[in-house]
């Protein structure tokens, strides 16, 4: 059982609609990455959180640490956020779990 | 602007032809990590660099190694490669301050054919 659980898998939504993707993580997991990767291209990190919230643009990461959740939310959308949005737990020694990614696409 | 530089972008290699992917920074970052991703899998750290300090992941192949002779660069080794290393391989970096609470930076991927 992976150590870090996204949902959903896929999601497909309007331009202009708010988007929200959610990451549960284990025991032993002590900050979370939310990272976003377009087809093809190299990885970007959007935030990295232990606790509370971030905001950068549109993009919004809240961190629940009693539940061991997070969410990544995107207000606004546009074509351009299509692309695949991965959460990463850090572990021991600061190494990364990875969740299996959302694909985002966004149509005009 | 600081960043992690792969090089090249793209790479074709023959089957059992030793290849070498390249990785700068201009961080001035402490620890660099090499990944492997394939085809809609999520990235698997093979190794990283904790200043000199090298760390292999248990199941990182012995085809797998690794350089780093100074801070900036850090380079990926694939002594025979074969068709089941045809991946994109990402370097990232993150400081050694608060080392397991610093981000990763990532650079944008080499992908590697083998024909």
């Amino acid at each position: 059982k992976n150590e870090v659980e996204q949902s959903p898998q896929n999601l497909t939504a309007q331009e202009g609609e708010f988007i929200t993707i959610n990451c549960s993580y284990s025991v032993g997991i002590s900050a979370l990455h939310w990272l976003q990767q377009h087809p093809g291209g190299g990885i970007v990190s959007l935030f990295m959180l232990s606790s509370g919230k971030k905001k950068h643009g549109r993009l919004i990461a809240t961190i629940n640490i009693q539940e061991k959740h997070s969410s990544l939310h995107i207000t606004a959308s546009h074509p351009r956020d299509s692309a695949v949005y991965i959460c990463a737990g850090v572990t021991s020694g600061s190494r990364l779990t990875f969740g299996e990614g959302t694909q985002l696409t966004v149509n005009p | 602007d600081a960043m992690v530089i792969q090089n090249p972008r793209y790479q074709v290699t023959q089957f059992g032809k030793p290849v070498t992917l390249s990785c700068s920074q201009t961080l001035n970052h402490n620890v660099m990590y090499w990944y492997q991703q394939k085809s809609s899998q999520a990235p698997k750290l093979l190794f990283h660099y904790y200043d000199k300090d090298f760390n292999n992941e248990a199941d990182t192949p012995d085809n797998f190694q690794s350089r780093r002779p100074n801070t900036s660069f850090c380079f990926l080794d694939i002594r025979s490669p074969g068709l089941g290393d045809a991946a994109m391989y990402l370097c990232a970096t993150s400081s050694k301050q608060g080392y397991s609470n610093q981000p990763q930076h990532f650079g944008d991927g080499t992908r590697l054919s083998i024909l």
